[in-house]
């Protein structure tokens, strides 16, 4: 089955405690992005990969790292999450640009 | 600053009958426009969406139309159904980056 797949679902943690957010898709897409809910202010982005080795800052990336080093995985790695970064996170993936974003399921962090 | 505008957060309407949802924009330079719909403790699924060239897009019982002159995009339900109920995301797109707005949550009522 197509799919994108975020671990973990839910992660409750501390503030300036490292964590990582991983994000895996087999389709074979080219484009994966990070993007964080937050009520009243939709779908934010904050960083997208157009291929392996490649990516870029979207609109709210301080505070966040990204890597891609394989086509099908692009973790989201918070180094001192504070607690402005409790929010739902979404990782997508795209085969272009044109083509429609298909989304994980989430993952609700609580940094307290 | 908000690009891609969702100004009603929530929406009812009657099974049945139609169901609108406006989303407007800023950026002339946006060239795709898309709907998505999201289900509670789900990602975002893709709907429908439309290039900038065009006015309209049908698929089934939605279709998507942008004005331009006015940067609105509207989503067009006809009949809506309750497990149309979700919110519904406007997102656009150039420069490699999405843009979403903020989200109406639809709800259908029997």
């Amino acid at each position: 089955e197509a799919q994108v797949t975020q671990n973990p679902r839910y992660l409750i943690t501390v503030t300036g405690k490292k964590l990582t957010v991983t994000c895996s898709q087999n389709m074979n897409h080219e484009y994966m992005s990070w993007y964080r809910q937050d009520p009243g202010l939709g779908l934010r982005q904050i960083y997208y990969s157009m291929n392996v080795e490649v990516t870029d800052k979207g609109d709210v990336p301080e505070g966040y790292k990204v890597s891609r080093k394989e086509k099908r995985n692009f973790p989201l790695i918070l180094e001192s999450p504070s607690p402005n970064q409790t929010s739902l996170y979404f990782c997508a993936s795209s085969s272009g640009l044109f083509p429609p974003l298909h989304f994980g399921n989430g993952t609700r962090l609580t940094v307290t | 600053d908000q690009q891609v505008k969702q100004n009603s957060p929530s929406l009812s309407v009657q099974e049945g009958r139609i169901s609108i949802l406006n989303c407007d924009y800023t950026n002339s330079m946006f060239d795709y426009f898309l709907w998505y719909k999201k289900y509670p403790a789900e990602g975002p699924t893709f709907l429908i969406s439309i290039s900038s060239i065009k006015d309209k897009n049908e698929d089934g019982r939605f279709t998507v139309f942008l004005n331009k002159s006015a940067k609105h995009l509207s989503l067009h339900i006809v009949p809506s159904q309750p497990g149309d109920s979700a919110v519904y995301f406007c997102a656009a797109y150039t420069g490699n980056q999405f843009y979403f707005g903020t989200g109406t949550s639809l709800t259908v009522i029997p």
